[in-house]
């Protein structure tokens, strides 16, 4: 098994580019998470995937949009990247069902640069 | 003030010493608790998971949660230098929204050869 993979490790834009960032899990987990850590600010949700087929916000939402393309996949998509986005991303998953199994597994992250 | 408070360090501990690490949260709804370990440049990977309170051994790491104290500790024996990384702290509700989890801000540690 994978675990949670992430594409791409590395990137760097330019003020206004947009792109996404791929996460895809192969342990048939409900959940699928997208997070931000900046030095100093820990660990920040942007958008969660409870189950196929939904998506929230999180904390720090705005300039992003996700997609839940089917259980395995979840993407993070940039429409106009910023300097304030500079940031590494983090894609996690969690099996989530019910009142157990909560706790959450993380990709190995995606280092964005935004000039 | 944070949900979810931990001294980021470093903390600094010559091998073979206990490494004590703690967190502090206002939420008594809280019911999960884990720790993860960061290496530099790598994602957060899980190292303990707690229901509720009491004491989780695993190996040389003890995990522990006082819930009237609002307070978890994670120790470390007889560390070594491979244990050089960054410890972030987090929990949960039971039954929360899409299961998200609460972090701590993280406390790095080296380990001295």
């Amino acid at each position: 098994n994978a675990g949670v993979t992430q594409t791409p490790k590395f990137q760097v834009l330019k003020t206004g580019q947009s792109m996404t960032l791929q996460c895809a899990q192969d342990m048939n987990h409900n959940s699928m998470y997208w997070y931000r850590q900046d030095p100093g600010m820990g660990l920040r949700l942007i958008y969660y995937s409870a189950s196929e087929g939904t998506t929230d916000k999180g904390e720090v939402p705005n300039g992003y949009n996700v997609s839940r393309l089917n259980k395995r996949e979840f993407s993070l998509r940039l429409e106009s990247a910023a300097p304030s986005q500079t940031s590494v991303y983090f894609c996690a998953s969690s099996a989530a069902s019910g009142s157990v199994g909560n706790e959450q597994f993380f990709g190995p992250g995606t280092r964005l640069t935004v000039l | 003030q944070k949900e979810v408070e931990q001294d980021p360090g470093p903390l600094s501990v010559p091998e073979g010493a206990i490494v004590s690490l703690n967190c502090t949260y206002s939420n008594s709804a809280f019911q999960y608790f884990m720790w993860y370990r960061q290496y530099s440049r790598k994602g957060p990977e899980l190292l303990m998971y707690t229901y509720s309170s009491g004491n989780k051994e695993d190996g040389r790491f003890t995990a522990q949660v006082d819930k009237s104290s609002k307070y978890i500790s994670l120790f470390i024996r007889d560390s070594q230098p491979s244990d050089s990384a960054t410890y972030l702290c987090a929990m949960s509700r039971l039954r929360a929204a899409g299961n998200k989890l609460t972090f701590g801000g993280g406390t790095r540690v080296l380990v001295k050869p």
